[in-house]
């Protein structure tokens, strides 16, 4: 079945430092992936998404590229700060039978310490 | 103003006792769900509602069910709370049900059984 797969636990660095977060991801289809962000206290809310293979996803200083030949998500910024602490979840929509499903990665803490 | 409300946000509730958590959203969407997020777990679909009295388990259903009587209003009931369902509880709504479509989080409500 499908499957999503992320770096887990928590991820600690200064400001200004360049951030890699690593998802990959199992299907048989062509999914719809996701970068959810939750900061303390409030909900997820969406970063960025790529509907399309090979594309990338840019939002707010952070990137990730629609990788089908590695099935990887993989979320980059160039320059962290402090404001960017926060729980990332990776996430791929996809369809099982009739119905669409959302399988959510564990999700990566990141503290960044000013 | 694009916004999904839950209510209450914190709660206290004795094993037995009945659970109604509520939610609401001002978009028009089509579709909204139930989450419950541990840590470890990530986040963890209990219901989706596809419109009006249209709802579906989710992958931990067990335990839980859902009213939805009005598109902008979705209720889960706790019968009889347990102390494994303290838990942090999230609704979220979607336009509609598709794979590539983003979900709208609420703040969250915190149920703590004793």
């Amino acid at each position: 079945g499908d499957s999503v797969t992320q770096m887990q636990g928590q991820v600690t660095l200064s400001e200004d430092d360049f951030l890699f977060i690593n998802c990959t991801y199992s299907t048989t289809w062509y999914p719809t992936l996701f970068w959810y962000v939750q900061y303390p206290g409030e909900g997820p809310q969406l970063l960025l998404k790529v509907t399309t293979a090979n594309n990338k996803g840019i939002s707010r200083g952070f990137e990730a590229t629609y990788d089908k030949g590695t099935t990887s998500f993989h979320l980059q910024k160039a320059s962290v700060q402090e404001s960017d602490s926060a729980v990332y979840y990776c996430v791929l929509g996809d369809y099982v039978g009739d119905n669409s499903k959302l399988i959510w990665g564990l999700g990566t803490s990141l503290v960044v310490n000013p | 103003d694009m916004k999904v409300t839950q209510m209450p946000r914190y709660l206290i509730k004795r094993m037995g006792e009945n659970v109604l958590l509520e939610c609401g959203q001002d978009m028009s969407h089509e579709t909204m769900y139930w989450y419950r997020q541990d840590p470890g777990l990530g986040l963890q679909l209990i219901y989706i509602s596809y419109d009006v009295d249209s709802n579906s388990e989710g992958d931990i259903p067990k335990g839980y069910r859902v009213s939805r009587k009005k598109r902008e209003h979705f209720s889960l009931i706790l019968d009889s709370a347990k102390t494994n369902q303290t838990s942090v509880y999230f609704c979220a709504s979607s336009l509609f049900s598709g794979a590539g479509n983003t979900l709208y989080f609420g703040e969250g409500s915190r149920l703590i059984v004793v």
